[in-house]
């Protein structure tokens, strides 16, 4: 049965602080993974990854897939209060699979 | 503009009233999906649909019905709702994946529903 397992399921960090999210899959025909960002409403799209070792940079945020090992992470450097959300993991093949996602909260 | 379209964005109704929750994109997308989200259980499928006239089932399914007569559209039915499908329900839809497209997700803005 294909499954995507993200840890941690909750992370409680303070402003500045560098947290790295992960998501690990288990999925035939994998297309790609991809992340994103949910505050209150959609989720938002972040990154979609088909490479290993290609690292994928959006200002203070990055993520690197490894699919020898299946598994990707997110990483968030110097954070800020907006980036508390739900950050949710997501994996293509025929369809989409969801991991349970990451709460993070981050604190002044 | 590109978007996925949800309607109601809120309902709240009683066990057993039949109810629609409609879902429309205007991007052409060959795929559509429905999900749930419940706290601490990420988004779980209820059903997807590869293109019009296909339908499967996700995770999720029981208790819910889709159909895919138009490209568009891709409605989900609780013919007889109860309480444990009160939940966030979005709508998504992509591109069918073997035209090299890798899968991004687009999502409607979401539906609250309480069943009482």
């Amino acid at each position: 049965e294909d499954k995507v397992v993200q840890s941690p399921l909750s992370l409680v960090v303070h402003e500045g602080d560098t947290v790295t999210l992960n998501c690990s899959y288990e999925v035939t025909n994998f297309r790609s993974l991809l992340w994103y960002k949910q505050e209150k409403k959609a989720p938002t799209f972040l990154f979609m990854l088909t490479s290993s070792g290609i690292e994928k940079k959006s200002g203070r945020l990055s993520s690197i897939l490894d699919k020898k090992e299946l598994f990707s992470i997110l990483n968030i450097t110097a954070t800020q209060t907006g980036d508390s959300a739900i950050y949710l993991c997501a994996v293509a093949n025929n369809d989409m699979r969801f991991g349970a996602g990451t709460r993070l909260t981050v604190k002044p | 503009e590109a978007q996925v379209t949800q309607n109601p964005r809120y309902l709240i109704t009683v066990t057993g009233k039949k109810l629609t929750v409609t879902c429309s994109q205007n991007m052409n997308h060959e795929y559509m999906s429905w999900y749930r989200q419940d706290p601490g259980l990420g988004l779980r499928q209820i059903y997807y649909s590869m293109n019009v006239e296909v339908t499967d089932k996700g995770d999720v399914p029981e208790g819910y019905k889709v159909s895919r007569k138009e490209k568009r559209n891709f409605p989900l039915i609780l013919e007889s709702p109860s309480p444990n499908q009160t939940s966030l329900y979005f709508c998504a839809s992509r591109w069918r994946l073997d035209r090299g497209y890798t899968g991004e997700l687009f999502f409607g803005e979401g539906s609250r529903l309480t069943v009482l």
